[in-house]
């Protein structure tokens, strides 16, 4: 079975300073990744998604991940943090079915990130 | 207009009590899904729906039923709510035949007391 760690629950940083939240995953086949973002009450966006190819993926709001398939990582980082990336952040990766699409999400636990003025 | 509705939005029941919580989407996606969200967990899966036809049980189905009365409606049913089932409750939807996220609605805060 499928399954995805976040070994951060909670991370603090100040602004301006750079950003790597971690995840690490357990998928018998090439993986199908994705990181979403929660800001308070909302629903969730997805920030960037890894199928294929090129193993650094570029996201919206300045954030890029970088899979690592030795490491089974698909960390998430961002060089200058604002104060406005405050919010849960949730690792995900999805099954693949027999006609190669994916499905099925199963998510981290997330990690919270504090931003100080 | 948003693509994922969720109605309602904010839910509190008594135990024992059945609630529907309903899901609309425009956007024409055949995958339909029902995550609930508790504080440490993470996002985890109830049932989904690739088709008007196919329903799925997800990892905790358990207490939960699922209507998908027509292309864009999935709707959750608890049979009669418990405590435990107090959690923020996710829709999604996702095109069946691509590679494509899941795209997901502003969610139903569900209290059970």
């Amino acid at each position: 079975a499928q399954s995805v760690t976040q070994p951060d629950i909670h991370i603090t940083v100040s602004e301006g300073a750079s950003l790597e939240l971690r995840c690490n995953y357990s998928y018998g086949a090439t993986p199908y990744l994705f990181w979403y973002v929660q800001s308070p009450g909302q629903g969730l966006q997805l920030l960037l998604k890894y199928f294929s190819g090129d193993t650094l993926v570029q996201g919206i709001k300045g954030f890029e991940a970088e899979f690592k398939r030795s490491q089974s990582s698909f960390n998430l980082r961002k060089p200058s943090v604002h104060w406005s990336d405050a919010a849960e952040y949730f690792c995900a990766v999805s099954r693949r079915n027999s006609g190669g699409s994916n499905y099925k999400l199963t998510f981290g636990k997330g990690t919270l990130l504090t931003v100080n003025p | 207009d948003a693509d994922v509705t969720q109605t309602p939005r904010n839910r509190i029941t008594k135990t024992g009590k059945r609630i529907m919580l309903e899901c609309s989407q425009t956007k024409g996606h055949d995958r339909m899904y029902w995550y609930r969200q508790d504080p440490g967990l993470g996002l985890r899966l109830i049932y989904y729906s690739f088709d008007v036809k196919d329903i799925n049980k997800g990892e905790i189905s358990d207490g939960y039923s699922v209507s998908r009365q027509a292309q864009a409606k999935f709707s959750l049913s608890l049979e009669s709510a418990i405590p435990n089932q107090t959690a923020l409750y996710f829709c999604a939807t996702q095109p069946g035949t691509s590679l494509e996220e899941q795209y997901f609605g502003p969610g139903t805060r569900l209290t059970v007391t």
